[in-house]
């Protein structure tokens, strides 16, 4: 019973660097999320995707594309990473967008030097 | 555009002390309202959740919140709280439009034993 299942759970780049974050749900959930949480700021959506075929930008997009690769997949990526993205990052999914329950990963932690 | 503000950042309290974590949100529509929990080193999970109908919702680990319409507020509360109730928790809200859920900056609650 998996859930929503991140990887990699730690990682550690230098500046300009690129790597992508992967995020897998077995539920069968139309929406996924990619937030990034970081310390008296709160979760900050940076993009979802309501369903298969979507992405729409959320609050803070800057630096960041994502893909929604199929229904079960949505992949965060970083094309030059700066240390302004050193955060802990989120996924989540919830079957429809804003009226469902969220279930969420269990974090991604970033340093970029 | 619906926000949402928890007031406290930190709340300290006595282990079977009873707390208040507090939630105001504002928006023009209709609202579900959300509150979530993150044990340290975890990803969010749902404590409980208005949709409609009665204005106290009960959660797990004995949680409880009251949806104020005219005061547009969703406090948390617990009437004696443990050492395990030490995480931090996030109100949110969703207006229905279709649009992902808004949540707020988070309350740290630390018991103390």
């Amino acid at each position: 019973n998996a859930g929503v299942t991140q990887t990699p759970k730690f990682q550690v780049l230098k500046t300009g660097q690129s790597m992508t974050l992967q995020c897998a749900q077995d539920m069968n959930h139309n929406s996924m999320y990619w937030y990034r949480q970081d310390p008296g700021m709160g979760l900050r959506l940076i993009y979802y995707s309501a369903s298969e075929g979507t992405t729409d930008k959320g609050e803070v997009p800057n630096g960041y594309n994502v893909s929604r690769l199929n229904k079960r997949e949505f992949s965060l990526r970083l094309e030059s990473a700066a240390p302004s993205q050193t955060s802990v990052y989120f996924c989540a999914s919830s079957e429809q967008l804003a009226t469902g329950e969220l279930f969420f990963g269990e974090g991604s932690r970033l340093t970029v030097l | 555009a619906q926000s949402v503000t928890q007031l406290d950042s930190q709340v300290p309290v006595f282990e079977e002390a009873p707390v208040e974590l507090r939630c105001n949100y504002s928006s023009s529509v209709s609202v579900y309202l959300f509150w979530y929990v993150q044990y340290p080193n975890q990803g969010l999970q749902l404590l409980l959740k208005y949709l409609s109908g009665s204005t106290l919702v009960k959660g797990i680990n004995g949680f409880e919140a009251e949806f104020n319409k005219s005061q547009t507020s969703f406090h948390l509360r617990k009437p004696s709280v443990h050492i395990s109730d030490t995480a931090e928790y996030f109100c949110a809200v969703s207006d229905l439009r279709n649009t992902p859920l808004v949540f707020g900056k988070g309350t740290r609650l630390s018991v103390i034993a």
